[in-house]
């Protein structure tokens, strides 16, 4: 069975640095890409950035470029997500998710770690 | 990339057929058949329930089927039980290597 535990959300202040990690087991993680995908409170969802298997193609959402940087470890079977200079915006729950963002889908979900940027 | 649209409510009775669209742009839904969609139901993650248009991943009933026309997708629920009330979204490849989610849609089972 996929399981996807992300972990190291919390309250920050804008401006403010956090990273999320995402720990994956049930399936051959080095052979999958991943993805971040956000959801504010009471929102619709947003995707944020991708990560190809090896680590060599990245992508992101044009509204965390240059703030957010996405990045595994295949020896940990983990899935990073390093956030820089917070904004309330930010403000969301955080799902990792395995899947081909070129193929339009994703198919396991993580259940989320909340991020709150406020002051 | 703008947003898909999605009706933000819907309903229907149990037993009924109910059909949730997905309008997008030729940049989009109408460029690529890899749109997809979720339920999610409250304080759960999204679950998969469609993808590249109208595959069904294994475990999701046949009840759940997808189709496309143009810049607009569809997704019809047929013979509703009340455990499929839930938020629905829809999402498309966007090109240029992004992904872009509709704005979801509220299914409720009368």
């Amino acid at each position: 069975e996929v399981q996807l535990l992300e972990s190291g959300g919390g309250l920050v202040q804008p401006g403010e640095s956090l990273r999320l990690s995402c720990t994956a087991s049930g399936f051959t993680f080095s052979s999958n890409a991943m993805n971040w995908v956000r959801q504010a409170p009471g929102r619709g969802l947003e995707w944020v950035s991708a990560i190809s298997a090896g680590g060599m193609t990245i992508y992101y959402a044009d509204s965390v470029k240059g703030r957010f940087t996405i990045s595994r470890d295949n020896s940990k079977n983990t899935l990073y997500l390093q956030m820089n200079s917070l904004r309330a915006e930010d403000t969301a729950l955080y799902y990792c998710a395995k899947g081909y963002v070129t193929r339009g889908f994703f198919d396991s979900w993580g259940q989320g770690s909340l991020v709150t940027v406020s002051s | 990339q703008s947003a898909l649209t999605q009706p933000p409510s819907a309903s229907g009775s149990p037993g009924q057929s109910v059909t949730i669209s997905c309008t997008g742009t030729s940049s989009d839904v109408g460029g690529y058949n890899y749109v997809s969609w979720y339920q999610q139901h409250p304080g759960k993650a999204p679950k998969l329930m469609i993808y590249e248009v109208n595959k069904r991943p294994s475990g999701v009933p046949d009840r759940f089927s997808g189709s496309k026309s143009g810049n607009t997708a569809s997704l019809t629920v047929s013979g509703l039980q009340a455990e499929d009330e839930a938020d629905y979204y829809c999402s498309s490849y966007g090109g240029s290597n992004n992904l872009v989610f509709g704005g979801g849609t509220k299914l409720t089972v009368l």
